[in-house]
C-alpha cells in the first residue's frame, strides 16, 4: 500500500510562513491535494492538483510538489488558519490520506 | 448550494449491520463519482469507498472490502453504504464526499464538498 507521511504538528507565529510537508514514494509523479479541518467541522479543500486554489480560498495558501515531497505553504499565517491539514493523493484506484498535521498559530 | 446530508449512524454491536445514507442536493448528482470517508474519534481521515456516476464501478479500502457495499440511487439523489460484520475499529464519523470533476474519470479528482458526517459506534 502507498503511504503519505506528514509531521504530526507544526507551529508558526502570526504573520509568518507555515510549511507543512507530505512525503511519499515518487509523490511528485502524482497530483496532491490538501484539506483543512477545523475542530468539529468537515474538511475543506484548500489546494488541488498540487498548486491550484479552489474558489474562495485565500491567496496565502499555496502548494508545490516535486520528487518525494509535497508542501503546503501558508504565507502571512492568521489565527483562523489554526487547524488540522491533510494531504491526499491517489494510488491507482485508491485514495490515500496523510496522517494529518496540526497547525498551531502561537 | 451543494448539500450532502448523511444519516443512519447509531450504536451497534460488533458483528452487526448498518446502512448509512447520504442525501445530495444542489448539483446534478448522477454526473459525479461519490465517496465515503471516515474519521475515527481523534484520528485522521481514512478513505472507505467510491462509486462511479452510473453505479457501475466501485472500489473499496482493504480494511472494509468484503464487508461494506457502496451503492447509489440516482433517481433519489442518494448515496448509501451497507456495513456488515461491523468491528469496533469501524467506529468513526462517516462522511460522504463529492468528486470535484464530473464524468467518466472516477480516479484522480479531489473532493470539493463534504457532508457533516454521521457517527457510527460499534460497541457491546
Amino acid at each position: 500500500s502507498y503511504d503519505l507521511t506528514q509531521p504530526p504538528s507544526v507551529s508558526v507565529s502570526p504573520g509568518q510562513t507555515a510549511s507543512i510537508t507530505c512525503s511519499g514514494d515518487k509523490l511528485g509523479d502524482k497530483y496532491v491535494c490538501w484539506y483543512q479541518q477545523k475542530p468539529g467541522q468537515s474538511p475543506v479543500l484548500v489546494i488541488y492538483q498540487d498548486r491550484k486554489r479552489p474558489s474562495g480560498i485565500p491567496e496565502r495558501f499555496s502548494g508545490s510538489n516535486s520528487g518525494n515531497t509535497a508542501t503546503l505553504t501558508i504565507s502571512g499565517t492568521q489565527a483562523m488558519d489554526e487547524a488540522d491539514y491533510y494531504c491526499q493523493a491517489w494510488d491507482a484506484s485508491y485514495v490515500v490520506f496523510g496522517g494529518g498535521t496540526k497547525l498551531t498559530v502561537l | 448550494e451543494v448539500q450532502l446530508v448523511e444519516s443512519g449512524g447509531v450504536v451497534v454491536q460488533p458483528g452487526g449491520s448498518l446502512r448509512l445514507s447520504c442525501a445530495a442536493s444542489g448539483f446534478t448528482f448522477d454526473d459525479y463519482t461519490m465517496h465515503w470517508v471516515r474519521q475515527a474519534p481523534g484520528k485522521g481521515l481514512e478513505w472507505v469507498s467510491l462509486i462511479s456516476w452510473d453505479g457501475d464501478r466501485t472500489h473499496y479500502a482493504d480494511s472494509v472490502k468484503g464487508r461494506f457495499t457502496i451503492s447509489r440511487d440516482n433517481s433519489k439523489n442518494s448515496l448509501y453504504l451497507q456495513m456488515n460484520s461491523l468491528r469496533t475499529e469501524d467506529t468513526a464519523l462517516y462522511y460522504c464526499a463529492k468528486a470535484m470533476v464530473r464524468g467518466v474519470i472516477i480516479t484522480g479528482p479531489p473532493f470539493d464538498y463534504w457532508g457533516q458526517g454521521t457517527l457510527v459506534t460499534v460497541s457491546s
